[in-house]
């Protein structure tokens, strides 16, 4: 059973923070790894995507991937309300099937 | 990015009746396309994979007569969820890939209240 597990907070950070996300998987065979941003009733929205170990970084967001830890985070610097959400980690294979953690809902209070 | 199209957005239907909700991919021809289902506070559990041209692969334990998909086309895919009972509302969501990213990009979601 692929697993992905979240924890699932609330985090609540403020105003120009940086928030820490975080995940790991259970399928070692996992070869993609995805952060979602979700608003309450809407549907998922990518923020990155990540496939190789170390970081990578796009704008105030930056995900580090460590395939022997099996672990994945997702760092957001200068947090700001707007980026209040449920963040959504994914892990996938070669055949597109993603699965998903429960979320980590972040607070960013201003 | 891929824009994927989902219809309709909310639709409040008597319990035994059938709800068909329509998925389609606006810029790109989606070859798969995948349906997924989140109840409240919950993740998103893929339901079934869709492919253009062939039956639907289902996630153990989602009842393939009761969810029908249809994939007759490269931007349309359907769900119709038949029978309804109060308990498959939830929130229903599609997605696609495009390109060889394994992005998926999401529909904005069909949320069903079973009354």
């Amino acid at each position: 059973q692929k697993e992905v597990e979240q924890n699932s907070g609330p985090l609540s950070v403020p105003e120009g923070a940086i928030a820490s996300l975080n995940c790991t998987y259970s399928d070692r065979g996992s070869q993609s790894f995805f952060w979602y941003r979700q608003y309450s009733g809407k549907s998922p929205e990518l923020i990155m995507f990540i496939y190789s170990n170390g970081d990578k970084e796009d704008g105030r967001f930056t995900a580090q991937l460590n395939k022997a830890s099996q672990y994945v985070s997702l760092l957001i610097r200068d947090s700001q309300p707007s980026d209040s959400a449920t963040y959504l980690c994914a892990a996938g294979g070669s055949n597109y099937k993603l699965t998903f953690g429960k979320g980590t809902l972040l607070t960013v209070n201003p | 990015g891929a824009v994927v199209s989902q219809h309709p957005s909310w639709v409040i239907c008597k319990s035994g009746t059938s709800v068909k909700i329509e998925c389609r991919s606006l810029d790109f021809q989606a070859t798969t396309m995948f349906w997924y289902r989140q109840f409240p506070k919950q993740s998103l559990m893929l339901m079934a994979t869709s492919n253009e041209g062939s039956k639907a692969t289902y996630e153990q334990g989602v009842e393939k007569d009761k969810f029908l998909i249809n994939h007759a086309s490269l931007t349309l895919s359907t769900l119709t969820v038949t029978s309804a009972h109060p308990e498959d509302s939830s929130f229903y969501i599609c997605s696609s890939t495009s390109g060889n990213t394994g992005e998926l990009f999401f529909g904005e979601g069909s949320r069903l209240t079973v009354l």
